[in-house]
């Protein structure tokens, strides 16, 4: 069975870095694309971006300036950085695997259990 | 980016109603469209991907249908557990973009 867990500070301060890892277990990175997702309080998702094992990246073009993922194979894990964050950025972060159909469409079909960030002084 | 517009914003039903949940997109997306249940707390969890294939897992009192724009989610009987917001996600062209979802209420 596939799991994600995210794992990083709950609160950060404004105009500072937001930093979450994924942790994957019972599959192997090295397959898939793997995603970064955030819900704020009472709102849909917003998907942030993805990577494959190779490094490549897409981002959401609404916070590209301000995004990186990351991962290491070594340890099975993906991470996710956004840089200058405000209050606009507090939200539940997940991680999420996609799974692809058609060759070009895609679902997310395992997620972790989310972690609440909140941007605060 | 593809506007992905669901109706209702909510709705009440009681068990074993049929319900139809509906999304539109802002263009043509054939049939690259997923539907999620969300339940407070909880991550989003994929019912149907690619319109109308059941995801492994997923009861099948649930369905999917639809090309082009506009797309349903059925339920054949409501269940107790069935109550929970709903979101659509196009995945035709990035960025990937989701409905505001449809919360489903106990009547």
């Amino acid at each position: 069975q596939v799991h994600l867990q995210e794992s990083g500070p709950g609160l950060v301060k404004p105009s500072e870095t937001l930093s979450l890892t994924c942790s994957v277990s019972g599959d192997s990175i090295n397959t898939y694309y793997w995603s970064w997702i955030r819900q704020p309080p009472g709102k849909g998702p917003e998907w942030i971006g993805y990577i494959f094992f190779s490094g490549s990246t897409d981002y959401n073009p609404s916070l590209r300036s301000r995004v990186t993922i990351s991962v290491d194979t070594s340890k099975n894990q993906f991470s996710l950085k956004l840089s200058s964050v405000t209050a606009a950025d507090t939200a539940v972060y997940y991680c999420a695997r996609e799974s692809s159909y058609f060759g070009t469409g895609s679902s997310f079909d395992y997620w972790g259990q989310g972690t609440l960030v909140t941007v605060s002084s | 980016d593809v506007q992905m517009t669901q109706s209702p914003s909510s709705l009440s039903a009681s068990v074993g109603d049929r319900v139809t949940l509906t999304c539109r997109a802002s263009q043509s997306i054939s049939r690259y469209l997923n539907w999620y249940q969300q339940k407070p707390g909880k991550a989003p969890n994929l019912l149907i991907y690619a319109a109308s294939s059941l995801q492994s897992g997923a009861p099948s009192r649930f369905s999917g249908s639809g090309s082009g724009t506009d797309f349903t989610l059925t339920i054949s009987s409501l269940q107790p557990e069935d109550f929970a917001t709903y979101y659509c996600q196009q995945s035709y062209s990035l960025p990937n973009t989701f409905g505001q979802g449809t919360k489903l209420e106990i009547k």
